[in-house]
C-alpha cells in the first residue's frame, strides 16, 4: 500500500469547517483513498472514499488533487463529537491498513 | 439493532490461560476480520475471512486461532496468553464486490478489551 502522511494533532473551533490533509506522494492509478475515524474507545468508522473525483455525503467531502498526491477530508460544521483520531489509508487488493492517523480536537 | 457485535467487550485473565472473543454480524456480508490495536493505538489486520475461508493471516503467532462456523460469525481463540496480548480486539465486516479489490466499506464492532495478568 502507498504510505500516507498526515499531522499528528488539530484543533478546530467548533461550528467551523475542520480541513485534514493527507499526503499521498505514492499512489498508484488504481489506489483509493479512505478515511475512517476512531472516537475514543469505539470501533473506526467510515466516513468517505473517492479514486479521482471529488465525493460529498451526508458526514463530508473528500478533495482529491489533480494529480492525486494529495486530498483533503472536510467537515463542514465540526461539532464536540467530530473529536476523533482522522485515518486517511490509500488501497487497492488489500484490506485496510492504518496509519497513526491525525487526532483532531474540537474545541468549544 | 448492532450492526457487528462482540462479546465479552471486556476480558481480564491470567498468562497462560485460554480465551476466545466471539463476534457476529447482521449486515449480510461475506467477509469478516479482525484487528489488533495495542497500547500505542497501532490499529493492525490480524485475519480475514471470506465466506468461511481464510484469505488473510498476517503474521500473527499460531496461539491465535480464527473461527468462522458460518459468514456471519468469526470467533477469535488464543491460547497460552501472554502480557503483549493485553490490546483491543476489534472485528469488522464488509462485502467484497469482487476478489481483490477490496473496496467494500468495513463496518467494525465496539470492540473486547483484553488485559492479560
Amino acid at each position: 500500500d502507498a504510505k500516507t502522511t498526515q499531522p499528528p494533532s488539530m484543533d478546530c473551533a467548533e461550528g467551523r469547517a475542520a480541513n485534514l490533509p493527507c499526503n499521498h506522494s505514492t499512489i498508484s492509478g488504481n489506489e483509493y483513498v479512505y478515511w475512517y475515524r476512531q472516537i475514543h474507545s469505539q470501533g473506526p468508522q467510515y466516513i468517505i472514499h473517492g479514486l479521482k473525483n471529488n465525493e460529498t455525503n451526508e458526514m463530508a467531502s473528500l478533495i482529491i488533487t489533480e494529480d492525486r498526491k494529495s486530498s483533503t477530508l472536510i467537515l463542514p460544521h465540526a461539532t464536540l463529537r467530530d473529536t476523533a483520531v482522522y485515518y486517511c489509508i490509500v488501497k487497492y487488493g488489500t484490506p485496510l491498513v492504518f496509519g497513526k492517523g491525525t487526532r483532531l480536537s474540537v474545541i468549544a | 439493532d448492532t450492526a457487528v457485535s462482540q462479546t465479552p467487550k471486556y476480558l481480564v485473565t491470567q498468562m497462560g490461560n485460554d480465551k476466545s472473543i466471539k463476534c457476529e454480524q447482521n449486515l449480510g456480508h461475506d467477509t469478516m476480520y479482525w484487528y489488533k490495536q495495542d497500547s500505542k493505538k497501532f490499529l493492525k489486520i490480524m485475519f480475514s475471512y471470506n465466506n468461511k475461508e481464510l484469505i488473510i493471516n498476517e503474521t500473527v503467532p499460531n496461539r491465535f486461532s480464527p473461527k468462522s462456523p458460518d459468514k456471519a460469525h468469526l470467533n477469535l481463540h488464543i491460547n497460552s496468553l501472554e502480557l503483549g496480548d493485553s490490546a483491543v480486539y476489534f472485528c469488522a465486516s464488509s462485502q467484497i464486490e469482487t476478489i481483490p479489490t477490496y473496496t467494500g466499506e468495513l463496518f467494525f464492532g465496539e470492540g473486547s478489551r483484553l488485559t492479560v495478568l
